[in-house]
Order: C-alpha cells, then structure tokens, then sequence
C-alpha cells in the first residue's frame, strides 16, 4: 500500500531558526513530490518536485528530493512566525492519484 | 480572478438525504479532484479527473460520486451520506500539461456535518 509519511509530527522552534521538515514515502509508479502550506484554510501549493538532487527555492523556503532514498525535505531559514502553519507533503503517482502524509504543525514563537 | 468555489461552505444533514456540493474553475484547468480532511487522518483523496467525463477512484471512493460533464464543474454526490462522512471537503484543480500538473489550486472548503 501506498504510504506518504512526515515527520516530526510537530515542532515548536523560535522565530529566526532554521527548521527541517521531513518526508519519506512508499509508492508505486512515483511521479512527482508536492509541498502545501495549510494555515486555517485551504492548503496553498509550495513545491512540486520531480527529479532526484534539484533544489527548488522560494524565498526562505527551499526543497529538494532523493528519488534513490524516497525522502524529501523542506527547509525554511530565519524562521518568522507567519510560518507557523501545518506543512503537507504529497506524492502523485503515474495513475495521476495523490496521497498525502499528516503533515507537519509548524509553531513559531516570537 | 482566477479561483476554485465550492457551494455550500456549510452544511448540516441528516442521514440518507441525497446531498450535491458544487465545485467550479475559471482556470481551464485539465485535472480536478475532491479530498477529504479529518483530525489525525489529513487530507486524503476521493476522486479525481483528468478531463471531462474521465474520472477515477482515489483512496477513499467509497460512499461517493462524482461526474465531470463540463471542464469547469466537478461536483461531488452524496447518494446517502451517513455520519462518517461528516468531513472538511475541498476541491482542488490544476493544469495538466506535458504529462505533468501544474501547482493546484484548492477551493476554500466545505465543511459538512451528518447527523
């Protein structure tokens, strides 16, 4: 079965850190990675990755992908407290289904 | 403005009364899906399309219906809803283009409760 998996579950960290936000996954027929932001509404896209070792950046945020160790990560750098969110990962496979992990429920305290 | 809207926001029902809620896309948008998100569970998917009147199960087809006659209305039937499917649902859509999709745009939700 398969399974998108994120960890921590969650994370209290102060403003100007740097935080690491994980993401494993087991699929079949991978095609690509995606990254949401969810605050107290719909998720908002962040990232979609494809190919194995190319970072993605956007502002402070920056994401990269190892197809070969079915893991990504999502970095965020001088952390300020609009970050404080929940951060979903998702895979879609080549069927075009998506699954997505639990997220993870980012706090940042000024 | 480019947008995905869902109709109703809110919704209270009983058990086994038929129920629609609407989903609609001013994006042209090629793929189009419906989730459902649940406290521990997170954001799984029900069903989605790739184009107008191709539709596919996703992890969590059961006790729902769909049907995509129009490229910019994908909405989600409830033939007789029971409790369990008191959820938050969103729709969401997105370009299909290269064999890839393209960021996806999530509608603002709807939140139903089954009673």
């Amino acid at each position: 079965e398969d399974k998108v998996v994120q960890s921590p579950l969650s994370l209290v960290v102060h403003e100007g850190d740097t935080v690491t936000l994980n993401c494993s996954y087991e699929v079949t027929n991978f095609r690509s990675l995606l990254w949401y932001k969810q605050e107290k509404k719909a998720p908002t896209f962040l990232f979609m990755l494809t190919s194995s070792g190319i970072e993605k950046k956007s502002g402070r945020l920056s994401s990269i992908l190892d197809k070969k160790e079915l893991f990504s990560i999502l970095n965020i750098t001088a952390t300020q407290t609009g970050d404080s969110a929940v951060y979903l990962c998702a895979t879609m496979n080549r069927d075009d289904k998506i699954i997505f992990g639990k997220g993870t429920r980012l706090h940042i305290l000024p | 403005e480019a947008q995905v809207t869902q109709n109703p926001r809110y919704l209270i029902t009983v058990t086994g009364k038929k129920l629609t809620v609407t989903c609609s896309q001013n994006m042209n948008h090629e793929y189009m899906s419906w989730y459902r998100q649940d406290p521990g569970l997170g954001l799984r998917q029900i069903y989605y399309s790739m184009n107008v009147e191709v539709t596919d199960k996703g992890d969590v087809p059961e006790g729902y219906k769909v049907s995509r006659k129009e490229k910019r209305n994908f909405p989600l039937i409830l033939e007789s809803p029971s409790p369990n499917q008191t959820s938050l649902y969103f729709c969401a859509s997105s370009l299909w283009f290269s064999g890839r999709m393209g960021e996806q745009y999530f509608g603002p939700g709807t939140r139903l409760t089954v009673t």
